[in-house]
């Protein structure tokens, strides 16, 4: 079936700094999304890429469908920034199926 | 613009019992999803519907779990008999299901507890 290999599944930061999440996909994916679980446990959209990249103040993300991977970079991290994050994949192959994967728990510390 | 709408936000159940959930999705949005999300765990598709067809119901439990969206808007998953695996956050997602564009919009999800 259409795999999401998150990783890494837990990542500590110090404000300031910063690294990048990434989702390996076992298939050719479509489009990805990339959400965050807010402090009331609801999942925000933070990006929609059918290709390349885009930029959202200090996350970036991208997305390459043949090399079958995407990427959310956080740059000068803050301690709001804190939480779980998603990347879910939309296969090439039949419907709108949207594949999610385990997740990311990010930490942010001063 | 109204988001995706679910209620109700917590149940807690004895193994056996039954629950369902109601979710309206936004407005326009053809195509609709449930997910079950167990504690730490990432979303894991459950159904999604395209208008009122069920498109793929492959992970639902078939014989405790079912779901239907008989207008193509609204939609309600039920669990027949409840068990303690059962527990997790149940969250519906709508988009507009086109091929261009497929952006999910979840609600807050429902947090089931089976004691």
């Amino acid at each position: 079936g259409d795999q999401v290999e998150q990783s890494p599944s837990a990542l500590s930061l110090h404000e300031g700094t910063g690294s990048a999440l990434r989702c390996n996909f076992t298939t050719t994916m479509r489009a990805v999304q990339w959400f965050r679980k807010n402090s009331r446990g609801s999942l925000i959209n933070l990006f929609y890429l059918a290709s390349g990249t885009k930029e959202n103040g200090r996350l970036k993300s991208a997305f390459d469908s043949k090399e079958r991977y995407s990427t959310l970079h956080i740059r000068d991290a803050q301690l709001e920034d804190s939480g779980t994050y998603f990347c879910a994949a939309e296969a090439r192959t039949g419907g709108y199926k949207v594949v999610f994967g385990s997740g990311t728990r990010l930490l942010v510390s001063p | 613009e109204a988001g995706v709408t679910q209620s109700p936000r917590y149940a807690v159940l004895q193994e056996g019992q039954a629950v369902s959930f109601w979710c309206d999705p936004i407005s326009g949005h053809d195509t609709l999803y449930w997910y079950q999300q167990p504690r730490d765990q990432g979303p894991q598709l459950l159904v999604y519907f395209r208008d009122e067809a069920v498109i793929d119901n492959s992970q639902l439990p078939s014989d405790r779990f079912s779901a239907v969206r008989p207008k193509g808007t609204n939609s309600t998953l039920k669990i027949q008999s409840a068990k303690q695996g059962d527990t997790a956050t149940y969250l519906c997602a709508s988009s507009l299901g086109t091929i261009s564009n497929e952006r999910l919009f979840f609600g807050h999800g429902t947090k089931l507890s089976v004691l």
